[in-house]
């Protein structure tokens, strides 16, 4: 079992909607989180980072910890086209270790 | 300022050949790291090195090896690619130690796109 989970998707949402995608991770040590965009044939691109329980807002974004429950969620509000994308949740064990989940597949229909 | 160059870009081999992949950075980052990404499977890590003159194994180290030759620069090396070994592969740099626990994100390469035959 890997030590991030995300559900591979495709999630399917249409234009303007909110789309709400999950992580879970295994190491109770963690610290540090990251949610990553990619676009096929690109490199990962940060989206959000966040540190502590509770909400993070960025504009469309939202990145929500549960360190209790060990799960951390992005949500994208008003998801455009152009959101379509693998999302990568990725996870700072104790140490120097950076963990990735294996993506979730969002597909934005106009 | 360049962030993180990986070279070759594209690359293929044969069965039992062996070749390195150069990574370098030019961000001042401690830590640095290897990944490969097949389809369906994400990022798996497999070396990284938290700074200078340390690497350890991550996910999938097996068949690889790695050298963090001095702050900048870490490569990676196939002794006898196989075509398991197929695959993209991801540098990356961050700065970890900011205390708490806490580091930087992870900044990536563009990639190399290795196909074993």
């Amino acid at each position: 079992q890997k030590e991030v989970e995300q559900n591979s998707g495709p999630l399917s949402v249409p234009e303007g909607a909110i789309a709400s995608l999950n992580c879970t991770y295994s190491d109770r040590g963690s610290q540090s989180f990251f949610w990553y965009r990619q676009y096929s044939g690109k490199s990962p691109e940060l989206i959000m980072f966040i540190y502590s329980n509770g909400d993070k807002e960025d504009g469309r974004f939202t990145a929500q910890l549960n360190k209790a429950s060990q799960y951390v969620s992005l949500l994208i509000r008003d998801s455009q086209p152009s959101d379509s994308a693998t999302y990568l949740c990725a996870v700072n064990q104790a140490g120097t270790a950076l963990i990735f989940g294996k993506g979730t597949t969002l597909s934005v229909s106009s | 300022n360049a962030g993180v160059t990986q070279t070759p870009k594209f690359q293929v081999l044969k069965t039992g050949q062996s070749m390195t992949l150069q990574c370098a950075q030019d961000m001042n980052h401690n830590s640095m790291y290897w990944y490969r990404q097949d389809p369906g499977m994400g990022l798996r890590l497999i070396y990284y090195s938290a700074s200078e003159g340390t690497t350890d194994k991550g996910e999938v180290p097996n068949g690889y090896n790695v050298s963090r030759l001095n702050k900048r620069e870490f490569s990676l090396r196939l002794e006898s690619a196989a075509p398991s070994q197929t695959s993209v592969y991801f540098c990356a740099s961050r700065k970890v130690g900011l205390g708490r626990g806490r580091s930087t994100e992870a900044f990536f390469g563009q990639g190399t796109r290795l196909t074993v035959v």
